[in-house]
């Protein structure tokens, strides 16, 4: 599977939009890119995966470039909920496992 | 949302004892579970990929003898921590794969005194 590199940390203000890019350069044709978060002391959450089109669901929207090497998760109302550390994954739709790396911590401050 | 649960939540137990995690998918059927542990401020690590009805695959460097997986039906996978000594104290996940989202288990904290 495509490897992904993501910014270590990020802040964003309650109520404004987060954005976390992710840079997968690798990426493969069939490859999806998925995301997922995980709040202190629990299992990860998932958010939203794409292909090659843009996708909003009820939690995010996830922006793909054309040449799909990067993408960037947009939560559009930030909440102190929102608080996780955000992971970017690629891998084949039916491909088998999940290899996390090391993911954006997002801080929503008050 | 699918929903996948973990037993138990948090065990405690002594060097050299042996802890068994359950994890089981509540209302869907998961051919393919997968096992992860977590260091405190680490992101995720795959351990092993559990199967119905065969054998687990293991990652390189997980010892298969110290990490039994057992997947005897398509709700339930097993991770049993043999002789557990104070390094295994982590943070396991498991999740399991419904379609072509994976969901994942709340975790279980595991401290060996």
């Amino acid at each position: 599977d495509a490897k992904t590199t993501q910014p270590p940390s990020m802040d964003c203000a309650e109520g404004r939009a987060a954005n976390l890019p992710c840079n997968h350069s690798t990426i493969s044709g069939n490859e999806y890119v998925y995301w997922y978060r995980q709040i202190h002391s629990q299992g990860p959450q998932y958010i939203i995966h794409g292909l090659k089109n843009n996708e909003t669901n009820e939690m995010a929207s996830l922006i793909i470039t054309e040449d799909r090497k990067s993408s960037t998760l947009i939560l559009p109302h930030a909440t102190l909920r929102d608080t996780a550390v955000y992971y970017c994954i690629v891998r084949w739709d039916t491909g088998n496992q999940f290899y996390f790396g090391t993911g954006t911590s997002l801080t929503v401050i008050p | 949302g699918a929903v996948v649960s973990q037993h138990p939540s948090r065990v405690i137990c002594k060097s050299g004892t042996s802890v068994k995690i359950e994890c089981r998918s509540l209302d869907f059927q998961a051919t393919t579970m997968f096992w992860y542990r977590q260091f405190p401020k680490k992101s995720l690590m795959l351990m092993a990929t559990s199967n119905e009805g065969s054998k687990a695959t293991y990652e390189q460097g997980v010892e298969k003898d110290k990490f039994l997986i057992n997947h005897a039906s398509l709700t339930l996978s097993t991770l049993t921590v043999t002789s557990a000594h104070p390094e295994d104290s982590s943070f396991y996940i498991c999740s399991a794969r419904g379609g072509a989202s994976e969901f994942f288990g709340p975790g279980t904290r595991l401290t060996v005194l």
